[in-house]
């Protein structure tokens, strides 16, 4: 069966104290692996495709990471605007479109 | 102006009642979604479409229906709303890119059954 493990469920930071966030996955076949943020009350949005292990996509303080089992999300010197769920999502070659999401990490920043 | 917007954004209903939630885009992609999100149990996808027609289930399709009325407007309903229907809905599109389709969300609506 296809799915995809978040951890932590939480994480709290001090403002500038990087870490990372954890995506396992067990797929069939990994067409692509997702990592989107989401506000409170509002819609996830896109941060980064990965396609293949290996790869690497930065942007500002984000950079994700894509190994054959997990992707990690990793906050460099984070500040309290990037407190935010944080949502993994795989498609898999036998599902079609369909995106699998695991339950997210919120991340907590404090100044 | 929002790519993909949703309404109503908050709805509060109440057991048996038929409700709709409308959903429109100007991104010009063909793919559009329908998703729930729980607490604890993340983002499960109820409905699909390709295009005008072609509607496919997703993971938890009983209770709900949807329409897809043009390239840029999908509708779910629920015909007879319960309370565990309560939860944020999310319309969602994408753009088939030949290997993956990244799919951007609406802002949701909230839904409350009494």
């Amino acid at each position: 069966e296809d799915q995809v493990t978040q951890s932590p469920e939480a994480l709290r930071l001090q403002e500038g104290e990087s870490s990372s966030l954890n995506c396992s996955y067990t797929v069939s076949g990994l067409r692509g692996l997702f990592w989107y943020r989401q506000d409170p009350g509002k819609g996830p949005e896109f941060l980064f495709t990965l396609y293949s292990a290996g790869e690497e996509k930065e942007k500002e303080r984000l950079k994700a990471t894509l190994t054959k089992k997990e992707s990690f999300l990793h906050i460099t010197a984070p500040k309290p605007e990037d407190s935010a769920t944080y949502l993994c999502a795989v498609q898999a070659d036998q599902a079609g479109t369909a995106l699998i999401f695991g339950k997210g990490t919120t991340l907590s920043v404090s100044s | 102006d929002a790519d993909v917007t949703q309404t109503p954004r908050n709805r509060i209903t109440k057991t048996g009642k038929r409700i709709m939630l409308e959903c429109s885009q100007t991104k010009g992609h063909d793919r559009m979604y329908w998703y729930r999100q729980d607490p604890g149990l993340g983002l499960r996808l109820i409905y699909y479409s390709f295009d005008v027609k072609d509607i496919n289930k997703g993971e938890i399709s009983d209770g709900y229906s949807v329409s897809r009325q043009a390239q840029a407007k999908f509708s779910l309903s629920l015909e007879s709303a319960i309370p565990n229907q309560t939860a944020l809905y999310f319309c969602a599109t994408s753009d088939w890119g030949g290997s993956t389709d990244t799919q951007y969300f609406g802002p949701g609506t909230r839904l409350t059954v009494l």
